[in-house]
């Protein structure tokens, strides 16, 4: 148990809808990062916050957006839902940003039918 | 920019010796990270490299060429759960882009 938490694991949905993914990062841990990750593709950075702030981003779609709270838990928001969004998504959280390693929630598997 | 390179599948035996490659160039280097996924699961962490050399721990070891923009996953005894991908990845243009190699799949057949 890598201590990072992801809701739902499982997520079923229709085309066109908005549905929002949920991480809490390990205990202490400021930076939250979202991958995207396709059937047998890689892992895919979408976007990065720190402390609350966003800090990088990837080549996330304007469908999609996120945040990070105060209490350092993080949502991803994904809207007008495409086939091709379907995907596991992972969030992964680190003590800092740079030079400190990731560790991987178990990700929420969305499919959009 | 980031782009690696990294073998897409490799095959070995069990209780054999296998190294994965990667090579990268990164605009920003700050040290490079070694995860282990297995299919559907999440990527965990492995190892991370910032100076040169080799770092050993346990069955697997990481080594490092900053000048050569190289690394290589040294992975000993393999065992049939070693099958899994293995990804390298570098924090880019800074500290807060982690970026991921496409990933080396390793199939340990008896």
């Amino acid at each position: 148990d890598s201590g990072v938490t992801q809701t739902p694991k499982h997520l079923i949905t229709a085309t066109g809808q908005r549905v929002t993914l949920r991480c809490s990062p390990r205990s202490g841990d400021l930076s939250v990062y979202w991958y995207q990750q396709s059937l047998d593709q890689g892992l895919q950075f979408l976007i990065q916050y720190y402390n609350g702030e966003e800090r990088a981003k990837g080549n996330i779609l304007e469908r999609f957006s996120a945040q990070q709270f105060p209490d350092l838990h993080s949502e991803l928001n994904l809207s007008s839902l495409e086939l091709g969004d379907s995907a596991l998504y992972f969030c992964a959280s680190s003590v800092q940003g740079g030079d400190t390693e990731a560790f991987f929630g178990q990700g929420t598997r969305l499919t959009v039918v | 920019g980031q782009n690696f390179d990294q073998p897409t599948e490799m095959t070995a035996t069990e209780g054999a010796i296998v190294q994965i490659n990667c090579t990268y160039q990164t605009s920003g280097f700050n040290g490079l990270f070694w995860y282990q996924q297995h299919a559907g699961e999440a990527p965990t962490f492995l190892s991370y490299n910032v100076l040169d050399g080799l770092e050993e721990k346990g069955r697997f070891s990481s080594f490092l060429s900053r000048s050569k923009g190289y690394s290589y996953l040294l992975l000993k005894e393999l065992q049939m759960k070693d099958s899994a991908s293995y990804l390298c990845a570098v924090f880019s243009g800074g500290y807060n882009k982690l970026i991921f190699g496409a990933g080396t799949r390793l199939a340990v057949h008896p």
